[in-house]
Protein backbone atom coordinates (compact mmCIF):
# COMPACT_ATOMS: atom_id res chain seq x y z
CA UNK A 1 0.00 0.00 0.00
CA UNK A 2 1.93 3.25 -1.13
CA UNK A 3 -0.73 5.34 0.69
CA UNK A 4 -2.01 7.57 -1.60
CA UNK A 5 -5.84 6.92 -2.37
CA UNK A 6 -7.56 6.99 -5.16
CA UNK A 7 -11.57 7.16 -6.13
CA UNK A 8 -13.21 5.70 -8.06
CA UNK A 9 -11.70 2.58 -8.91
CA UNK A 10 -13.39 1.97 -12.09
CA UNK A 11 -15.80 4.29 -14.28
CA UNK A 12 -17.94 4.00 -17.05
CA UNK A 13 -19.72 7.14 -19.01
CA UNK A 14 -20.51 7.86 -22.18
CA UNK A 15 -19.38 10.28 -24.84
CA UNK A 16 -19.14 13.97 -23.80
CA UNK A 17 -19.80 13.98 -20.83
CA UNK A 18 -18.00 15.45 -17.62
CA UNK A 19 -16.34 13.10 -14.98
CA UNK A 20 -13.97 13.82 -11.59
CA UNK A 21 -11.59 11.69 -10.41
CA UNK A 22 -10.42 11.74 -6.61
CA UNK A 23 -6.92 11.64 -5.38
CA UNK A 24 -6.07 11.76 -1.47
CA UNK A 25 -1.98 11.55 -1.30
CA UNK A 26 0.40 10.56 1.50
CA UNK A 27 -0.04 12.34 4.87
CA UNK A 28 2.38 15.44 4.62
CA UNK A 29 3.05 14.99 0.70
CA UNK A 30 2.71 18.19 -0.74
CA UNK A 31 3.48 17.36 -4.62
CA UNK A 32 0.49 15.78 -6.20
CA UNK A 33 1.46 14.53 -10.36
CA UNK A 34 -1.29 12.86 -12.44
CA UNK A 35 -0.86 10.50 -15.18
CA UNK A 36 -2.76 8.99 -18.25
CA UNK A 37 -1.85 5.60 -19.27
CA UNK A 38 -3.81 3.85 -22.58
CA UNK A 39 -2.38 0.91 -24.38
CA UNK A 40 -0.90 3.05 -27.24
CA UNK A 41 0.44 5.74 -25.35
CA UNK A 42 2.20 4.45 -22.41
CA UNK A 43 2.28 6.32 -18.88
CA UNK A 44 2.14 9.96 -20.18
CA UNK A 45 2.32 13.14 -17.42
CA UNK A 46 -0.41 15.15 -17.38
CA UNK A 47 -0.08 18.29 -14.60
CA UNK A 48 1.57 18.36 -11.03
CA UNK A 49 0.50 20.29 -8.22
CA UNK A 50 2.33 21.74 -5.40
CA UNK A 51 1.26 22.16 -2.18
CA UNK A 52 -2.26 24.23 -4.19
CA UNK A 53 -0.39 25.98 -6.73
CA UNK A 54 0.18 24.65 -10.23
CA UNK A 55 3.44 23.70 -11.37
CA UNK A 56 4.28 21.75 -14.05
CA UNK A 57 1.83 20.59 -17.26
CA UNK A 58 2.86 17.70 -19.21
CA UNK A 59 0.78 16.63 -21.97
CA UNK A 60 -2.90 18.03 -20.68
CA UNK A 61 -5.58 18.25 -22.78
CA UNK A 62 -7.44 22.03 -22.98
CA UNK A 63 -10.93 19.70 -21.95
CA UNK A 64 -9.31 18.62 -18.52
CA UNK A 65 -8.30 20.53 -15.91
CA UNK A 66 -7.24 19.92 -12.13
CA UNK A 67 -6.99 21.42 -8.37
CA UNK A 68 -5.37 20.69 -5.58
CA UNK A 69 -7.28 21.85 -2.42
CA UNK A 70 -5.79 22.84 0.79
CA UNK A 71 -6.06 19.51 2.34
CA UNK A 72 -3.59 18.44 -0.25
CA UNK A 73 -6.40 16.18 -2.17
CA UNK A 74 -6.32 16.66 -5.37
CA UNK A 75 -9.41 16.44 -8.40
CA UNK A 76 -8.53 15.63 -12.21
CA UNK A 77 -11.68 16.62 -14.29
CA UNK A 78 -12.10 15.41 -17.87
CA UNK A 79 -14.93 17.13 -20.13
CA UNK A 80 -16.65 16.62 -23.57
CA UNK A 81 -15.32 13.32 -23.41
CA UNK A 82 -14.34 11.41 -26.11
CA UNK A 83 -13.63 7.45 -26.31
CA UNK A 84 -10.08 8.14 -26.72
CA UNK A 85 -10.04 9.24 -23.43
CA UNK A 86 -11.01 5.84 -22.04
CA UNK A 87 -7.40 4.87 -20.02
CA UNK A 88 -5.93 4.20 -16.65
CA UNK A 89 -5.16 7.33 -14.39
CA UNK A 90 -2.93 7.08 -11.93
CA UNK A 91 -2.03 9.97 -9.51
CA UNK A 92 1.52 10.26 -7.17
CA UNK A 93 2.54 12.29 -4.38
CA UNK A 94 5.57 13.28 -2.84
CA UNK A 95 7.33 15.58 -0.32
CA UNK A 96 10.41 17.68 -1.45
CA UNK A 97 13.04 15.61 -3.41
CA UNK A 98 11.79 12.14 -2.67
CA UNK A 99 10.61 9.12 -4.68
CA UNK A 100 7.03 9.03 -6.08
CA UNK A 101 4.60 6.87 -4.54
CA UNK A 102 1.29 6.17 -7.16
CA UNK A 103 -1.86 5.49 -6.17
CA UNK A 104 -3.97 2.25 -7.44
CA UNK A 105 -5.39 4.64 -10.32
CA UNK A 106 -8.85 4.70 -12.08
CA UNK A 107 -10.02 3.18 -15.02
CA UNK A 108 -12.01 4.84 -16.90
CA UNK A 109 -14.09 3.37 -20.16
CA UNK A 110 -15.84 5.92 -22.22
CA UNK A 111 -18.77 4.11 -24.49
CA UNK B 1 14.10 12.84 -26.65
CA UNK B 2 14.47 10.02 -25.41
CA UNK B 3 17.00 9.63 -22.79
CA UNK B 4 17.64 5.81 -21.85
CA UNK B 5 17.20 2.76 -24.14
CA UNK B 6 15.89 -0.64 -22.74
CA UNK B 7 15.10 -3.55 -24.73
CA UNK B 8 11.35 -3.95 -25.07
CA UNK B 9 11.24 -7.67 -23.49
CA UNK B 10 13.00 -10.19 -21.87
CA UNK B 11 12.34 -13.71 -20.39
CA UNK B 12 13.38 -15.67 -17.05
CA UNK B 13 13.29 -19.04 -15.24
CA UNK B 14 11.85 -18.46 -11.22
CA UNK B 15 14.81 -18.74 -9.24
CA UNK B 16 17.07 -16.69 -11.52
CA UNK B 17 18.72 -13.88 -11.88
CA UNK B 18 17.23 -11.41 -14.37
CA UNK B 19 19.84 -8.59 -15.36
CA UNK B 20 18.02 -5.28 -16.94
CA UNK B 21 20.05 -3.71 -19.17
CA UNK B 22 19.58 0.55 -19.79
CA UNK B 23 21.86 2.28 -21.97
CA UNK B 24 22.21 5.87 -21.30
CA UNK B 25 25.20 7.23 -23.10
CA UNK B 26 24.37 10.96 -23.24
CA UNK B 27 24.00 11.05 -19.48
CA UNK B 28 24.90 13.64 -17.21
CA UNK B 29 27.56 14.49 -14.37
CA UNK B 30 24.31 15.44 -11.72
CA UNK B 31 21.44 12.87 -13.75
CA UNK B 32 20.90 10.14 -11.40
CA UNK B 33 19.61 6.64 -13.02
CA UNK B 34 16.07 5.38 -11.36
CA UNK B 35 14.55 2.41 -11.99
CA UNK B 36 10.45 2.02 -11.12
CA UNK B 37 8.60 -1.12 -11.99
CA UNK B 38 5.16 -1.37 -12.58
CA UNK B 39 2.98 -4.78 -11.92
CA UNK B 40 -0.17 -5.18 -14.50
CA UNK B 41 -2.77 -1.96 -14.32
CA UNK B 42 -1.03 -1.23 -10.63
CA UNK B 43 0.75 1.86 -10.19
CA UNK B 44 4.45 2.13 -10.92
CA UNK B 45 6.70 1.48 -7.92
CA UNK B 46 9.86 2.75 -6.84
CA UNK B 47 12.58 0.12 -7.15
CA UNK B 48 16.37 1.69 -6.60
CA UNK B 49 18.61 5.05 -8.00
CA UNK B 50 21.81 5.56 -7.95
CA UNK B 51 24.52 8.18 -9.23
CA UNK B 52 27.75 6.51 -9.58
CA UNK B 53 27.86 3.97 -7.39
CA UNK B 54 26.02 0.52 -7.11
CA UNK B 55 23.37 0.38 -5.04
CA UNK B 56 21.55 -2.38 -3.59
CA UNK B 57 18.27 -2.40 -1.55
CA UNK B 58 16.09 -5.31 -0.52
CA UNK B 59 14.38 -5.76 -3.84
CA UNK B 60 17.33 -5.16 -6.35
CA UNK B 61 20.76 -4.33 -6.84
CA UNK B 62 21.95 -1.37 -9.62
CA UNK B 63 25.33 -1.46 -11.35
CA UNK B 64 25.89 1.56 -13.26
CA UNK B 65 29.02 1.40 -15.18
CA UNK B 66 32.60 3.36 -14.51
CA UNK B 67 31.51 5.47 -17.84
CA UNK B 68 28.18 5.97 -16.38
CA UNK B 69 26.76 5.81 -20.14
CA UNK B 70 24.68 2.01 -19.27
CA UNK B 71 23.29 0.56 -15.80
CA UNK B 72 21.67 -3.03 -15.00
CA UNK B 73 19.24 -3.70 -12.64
CA UNK B 74 19.59 -6.93 -11.11
CA UNK B 75 16.86 -8.78 -9.53
CA UNK B 76 18.95 -11.83 -7.49
CA UNK B 77 16.28 -14.68 -7.38
CA UNK B 78 13.04 -13.49 -9.54
CA UNK B 79 10.04 -15.07 -8.81
CA UNK B 80 6.22 -15.02 -10.48
CA UNK B 81 5.47 -11.94 -8.89
CA UNK B 82 8.80 -9.69 -10.96
CA UNK B 83 6.54 -10.03 -13.54
CA UNK B 84 6.03 -6.87 -14.47
CA UNK B 85 7.09 -3.47 -16.78
CA UNK B 86 10.68 -1.58 -15.66
CA UNK B 87 10.83 2.11 -16.48
CA UNK B 88 14.72 2.84 -16.50
CA UNK B 89 14.81 6.69 -15.96
CA UNK B 90 17.71 9.22 -16.10
CA UNK B 91 17.03 12.35 -14.12
CA UNK B 92 18.69 15.38 -12.75
CA UNK B 93 19.28 16.15 -9.49
CA UNK B 94 17.89 19.52 -9.54
CA UNK B 95 14.86 17.73 -11.09
CA UNK B 96 13.82 15.63 -8.30
CA UNK B 97 10.99 17.54 -7.02
CA UNK B 98 9.49 17.61 -10.80
CA UNK B 99 7.58 14.69 -12.41
CA UNK B 100 9.16 11.49 -13.36
CA UNK B 101 8.94 11.29 -17.73
CA UNK B 102 8.57 7.16 -18.44
CA UNK B 103 9.71 5.72 -21.96
CA UNK B 104 8.10 2.07 -22.85
CA UNK B 105 10.33 0.13 -20.81
CA UNK B 106 11.04 -3.26 -20.35
CA UNK B 107 8.60 -6.08 -20.21
CA UNK B 108 9.89 -8.94 -17.69
CA UNK B 109 8.36 -12.15 -17.69
CA UNK B 110 9.01 -14.71 -15.44
CA UNK B 111 8.20 -17.98 -15.64
CA UNK B 112 8.42 -21.22 -13.77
Amino acid sequence: DSGVTQTPKHLITATGQRVTLRCSPRSGDLSVYWYQQSLDQGLQFLIQYYNGEERAKGNILERFSAQQFPDLHSELNLSSLELGDSALYFCASNRDREKLFFGSGTQLSVL
Amino acid sequence: DAKTTQPTSMDCAEGRAANLPCNHSTISGNEYVYWYRQIHSQGPQYIIHGLKNNETNEMASLIITEDRKSSTLILPHATLRDTAVYYCIVRAANQAGTALIFGKGTTLSVSS
